[in-house]
C-alpha cells in the first residue's frame, strides 16, 4: 500500500534553531501534501496545503513566515520551522494524497518537535 | 461550514464486547467520511471511508461504519472488541473541492481485558 514517510520523528533543539521537516511519498507521487499540528490529547490542525510547483496555501491564523513549506517535486514536501521557540513544540503531522485519486490521504507517522 | 462531531472523549469496552464510537457530521452536498485510527506517537492509519453505495462500510482489522443519512451519523463498529484495538480514533470529513480533511475531536477507545 502507498507509504508517507517523515523525517525526523523526533527532534529537540534549542529556542532560536530552525527546523526542518520532510514528507516523501514512497510509491506514488503527490500532488497534494498537508500539514497538520497536534497539540497533546488533541485534534489535527490543518496548518497548510502543499502543492507542488506553487506556493502553499496556509489556513487562518497560520503564520507562513514562521512555518515554510516547500513542495520542491511529486514525492517531496518540507516544513521548516523557523526561529523556533518553545510555544512552537508539538506533533507535526503531514499526509499525501494522489491526484485524480479518491483514495484516501495517507500520513506519515508524525515529528515531535520540542524546543527547549 | 463543514464539521464533524464525536461526542465521547472516552469509550471503555470489555475485551469481547461490541464497540461503538459515535461520530456527526454536518455538510452541504454529498458527504465524504472517514475513519482514521491513531496509536501513541504515531501518524493516523486509514480504516475506512464512505463516498456512495452501500451504507455499512466494512474497514480495515474487522471494523465497520454505518453511515445514517437522515440522522448525519457515520459510527464506528466492530462486534468483538480486542485490547489491541485501544487508541485513539478520529472521524472526518473531506472538504469536497479542496480534498481537506476536517478532523473531530478524536475518541480514545480503552479495552480493558
Amino acid at each position: 500500500g502507498a507509504v508517507v514517510s517523515q523525517h525526523p520523528s523526533w527532534v529537540i533543539c534549542k529556542s532560536g534553531t530552525s527546523v526542518k521537516i520532510e514528507c516523501r511519498s514512497l510509491d506514488f507521487q503527490a500532488t497534494t501534501m498537508f500539514w497538520y499540528r497536534q497539540f497533546p490529547k488533541q485534534s489535527l490542525m490543518l496548518m497548510a496545503t502543499s502543492n507542488e510547483g506553487s506556493k502553499a496555501t496556509y489556513e487562518q491564523g497560520v503564520e507562513k513566515d514562521k512555518f515554510l513549506i516547500n513542495h520542491a517535486s511529486l514525492t517531496l514536501s518540507t516544513l521548516t520551522v523557523t526561529s523556533a521557540h518553545p510555544e512552537d513544540s508539538s506533533f507535526y503531522i503531514c499526509s499525501a494524497r494522489m491526484e485524480y485519486s479518491n483514495q484516501p490521504q495517507h500520513f506519515g507517522d508524525g515529528t515531535r518537535l520540542s524546543i527547549l | 461550514a463543514q464539521s464533524v462531531a464525536q461526542p465521547e472523549d472516552q469509550v471503555n469496552v470489555a475485551e469481547g464486547n461490541p464497540l461503538t464510537v459515535k461520530c456527526t457530521y454536518s455538510v452541504s452536498g454529498n458527504p465524504y467520511l472517514f475513519w482514521y485510527v491513531q496509536y501513541p506517537n504515531r501518524g493516523l492509519q486509514f480504516l475506512l471511508k464512505y463516498i456512495t453505495g452501500d451504507n455499512l462500510v466494512k474497514g480495515s482489522y474487522g471494523f465497520e461504519a454505518e453511515f445514517n443519512k437522515s440522522q448525519t451519523s457515520f459510527h464506528l463498529k466492530k462486534p468483538s472488541a480486542l485490547v489491541s484495538d485501544s487508541a485513539l480514533y478520529f472521524c472526518a470529513v473531506r472538504m469536497d473541492s479542496s480534498y481537506k480533511l476536517i478532523f473531530g475531536s478524536g475518541t480514545r477507545l480503552l479495552v480493558r481485558p
